[in-house]
């Protein structure tokens, strides 16, 4: 398996509140990607990265910031936690080797809003 | 963008039987498509991938086939076994940067 971990796996957070998830990979892979996983919308690309320091948005990156200071470690952080971002939360690595661009997920974090 | 759908939200195929699970796109610049699968609790992982250049590829047990013409692509897999059960998702770019996944197809393998 790829070496990516994610922190924490579970968390129940209170609306109003900062919440940051942390993504860290073992293998110096370029891209690195912050997905949501909703039922009956499968995965939902929220930002992705394509370097330290480089990162672009995804189709619903409303509510949520994301930071690379270190090709190893993705955080996301929801400013002010809300109801509707419950939700399980996948970060993925990819590094392109010319003949596939396969993107590694990890194990996931499900984060409850109240 | 670009938007994936999946045409069955559930399969249940029988042991041993061939599956075949699809998949429709949008976006008829999207040029490089994967097929994941998900087990409970797990995050997705790699099946097989194919470029647009291509109509079928081949992997152990498994084929995708794709009609750029329909938009629209499919995973089939020879044999079905009980361990393939879980969740399929495909996903679409036309960039390499950013996915599109599909809803997902959850399929079920009776013994």
């Amino acid at each position: 398996d790829a070496g990516i971990t994610q922190s924490p796996r579970h968390k129940v957070t209170e609306t109003g509140t900062p919440v940051t998830l942390r993504c860290h990979q073992t293998e110096n892979h370029r891209y690195m990607y912050w997905y949501r996983q909703d039922p009956g919308h499968g995965l939902r690309l929220i930002h992705y990265s394509y370097g330290v320091k480089d990162t672009d948005k995804g189709e619903v990156s409303d509510g949520y910031s994301v930071s690379r200071s270190k090709t190893e470690d993705f955080l996301l952080t929801l400013e002010s936690a809300t109801s509707s971002q419950t939700s399980v939360y996948f970060c993925a690595i990819s590094d392109s080797t010319g003949t596939t661009y396969e993107q590694y997920f990890g194990p996931g974090t499900r984060l409850t809003v109240t | 963008g670009e938007s994936v759908g999946l045409h069955l939200p559930t399969l249940s195929v029988q042991e041993g039987d061939n599956s075949i699970i699809n998949c429709a796109y949008s976006n008829s610049a999207s040029d490089y498509f994967i097929w994941y699968k998900q087990e409970s609790g797990k995050g997705p992982q790699f099946i097989i991938d194919i470029r647009s250049n291509m109509d079928k590829r081949q992997g152990q047990r498994v084929t995708v086939l794709l009609n750029k013409t329909v938009k629209h692509l499919s995973l089939q897999i020879a044999a079905t076994q009980p361990g393939d059960s879980a969740v399929y998702f495909c996903a679409a770019t036309y960039n390499f940067n950013k996915f599109y996944f599909g809803s997902g197809t959850k399929l079920n393998v009776k013994p």
